[in-house]
């Protein structure tokens, strides 16, 4: 999607290991957001930043913590992933928060956890 | 609790056919409601937004309507054609916090 990429795509972890996304935009866009989406399930939202070092909960971080060092780019991390964390990750990007913003995704990375 | 169903959870039509897809919410403050198709492997692209005083919404062959009194959405594509083979996911916004509210989406198959 135009203007903001997640990497890897994939991945296969084993379970116990630290893993670690990446959500990179060109938009400088200031707030980015962290979902997951599950089979049956709407996306849920795991963390949320409003700037640089501005970081907040959303209503499933446990398990994952975030960092944001600069702009562009917001990282998603899992201390020792669990197959309860087997999920594709979506990361979107906002100029504000007025309603009526859009919110513009990547194209997602499906992680799986053995 | 706040929450968005949509129904039917998937739908085969044939190309050229119509078809509508519905969405109620019980979600308060009310802010807006949007709708997202999803391809497969991809992620989210808004298709409408509407609010509170909106009561229908066109993006070319996609018309949303709202009806905010009986908290219920619908989505109708006219004409439907094979790219529109994707999930429809709806979507409120909480006036208080912008926290969005996501249904579990409606998968549609458009088979030609």
């Amino acid at each position: 999607d135009a203007g903001i990429t997640q990497s890897p795509r994939h991945k296969v972890t084993e379970t116990g290991t630290p893993v670690t996304l990446r959500c990179h935009q060109t938009e400088n866009h200031r707030y980015m957001y962290w979902y997951r989406q599950d089979p049956g399930h709407g996306l849920r939202l795991i963390h949320y930043s409003y700037g640089v070092k501005d970081t907040d909960k959303g209503e499933v971080s446990d398990g994952y913590s975030v960092s944001r060092s600069k702009t562009e780019d917001f990282l998603l991390t899992l201390e020792s992933a669990t197959s309860s964390q087997t999920s594709v990750y979506f990361c979107a990007i906002r100029a504000g928060t007025s309603p009526l913003y859009g919110y513009t995704f990547g194209s997602g990375t499906r992680l799986t956890v053995v | 609790k706040n929450q968005v169903e949509q129904s039917p959870q998937s739908l085969i039509i044939l190309e050229g056919k119509n078809c509508t897809l519905q969405c109620n919410y019980t979600v308060s403050p009310f802010s807006n409601l949007r709708w997202y198709k999803q391809d497969t492997g991809r992620g989210p692209v808004s298709l409408t937004i509407m609010t509170f005083s909106e009561n229908t919404k066109s993006n070319g062959r996609y018309t949303a309507t709202l009806d905010a009194d009986t908290k219920q959405s619908s989505l109708h594509i006219t004409a439907s054609q094979l790219s529109d083979s994707a999930s429809y996911i709806c979507v409120v916004s909480m006036d208080s916090n912008y926290q969005l509210i996501w249904g579990a989406g409606t998968k549609l198959i458009i088979k030609p």
